[in-house]
């Protein structure tokens, strides 16, 4: 089963409101999360960095203000992208780096469409 | 800076035919991790293997098979007799191997295989 769950899987807004994926460590701890980006067939972007109980490090041209990054908890990451515009939509996934040593799991991704 | 290039952008095959696809790395870093990953039509981002720099052995898992070369820069990906079912993107990726980098992934930009029955 998942390790790393992200939530919703898919979401659809409206043009300027904000939405909110979450980003879960299921059963284990996560100093540091990433979230990247994939544009339909494209690779994935890496677009920050999410440390527990600091600032999240973003990726040279991604609008820190835009896409919010909170990492409150040991298991929880929350991207919100702001004031949400239709070149917003895209996949959205997030992984998560075990404490224990370097593995990284990823989530499921999320779906976003801003119409 | 790290660089991935999966130079096969779709690779088409029938059922039953082996085939490799291409990964080439660049990186300044003397440790580092290269990772495969298949990404299913559901968008999930399936593990398949993470080798360490140090680690040349080529390694073998059912059908899959992993081909190494630090010379080269490479780690070339076998699926032998393929079958539908591995239809899917797969993206090579490396990683810094540094703990205050935190293993961030630089993704190649994959490569769509298609095996048709």
């Amino acid at each position: 089963g998942a390790v790393v769950s992200q939530h919703p899987s898919r979401v659809i807004c409206k043009s300027g409101t904000s939405v909110k994926i979450e980003c879960r460590s299921l059963d284990f701890q996560a100093t540091t999360m990433f979230w990247y980006r994939q544009f339909p067939k494209k690779s994935l972007m890496l677009m920050a960095t999410s440390n527990e109980g600091s600032k999240a490090t973003y990726e040279q041209g991604v609008e820190k203000d835009k896409f919010l990054i909170n990492h409150a908890s040991l298991t929880l990451s929350t991207l919100t992208v702001t004031s949400a515009h239709p070149e917003d939509s895209s996949f959205y996934i997030c992984s998560a780096r075990h404490l224990s040593g370097n593995t990284i799991y990823f989530g499921e991704g999320s779906w976003l469409t801003v119409v | 800076a790290q660089k991935v290039t999966q130079a096969q952008t779709e690779i088409s095959v029938v059922e039953k035919e082996d085939v490799t696809l291409d990964c080439v790395y660049e990186t300044r870093d003397t440790t580092y991790y290269l990772f495969w990953y298949k990404q299913p039509p559901s968008g999930e981002l399936v593990f398949l293997i993470r080798r360490n720099s140090f680690d040349e052995q080529n390694e073998i898992s059912g059908r899959y098979s992993w081909n190494f070369q630090k010379s080269t820069s490479s780690f070339n990906f076998t699926i032998t007799a393929s079958q539908v079912v591995d239809s899917a993107v797969y993206f090579c990726a490396l990683s810094e191997a540094t703990e205050t980098s935190g293993s961030r992934l630089t993704f190649g930009e994959g490569t769509q295989l298609t095996v048709n029955p």
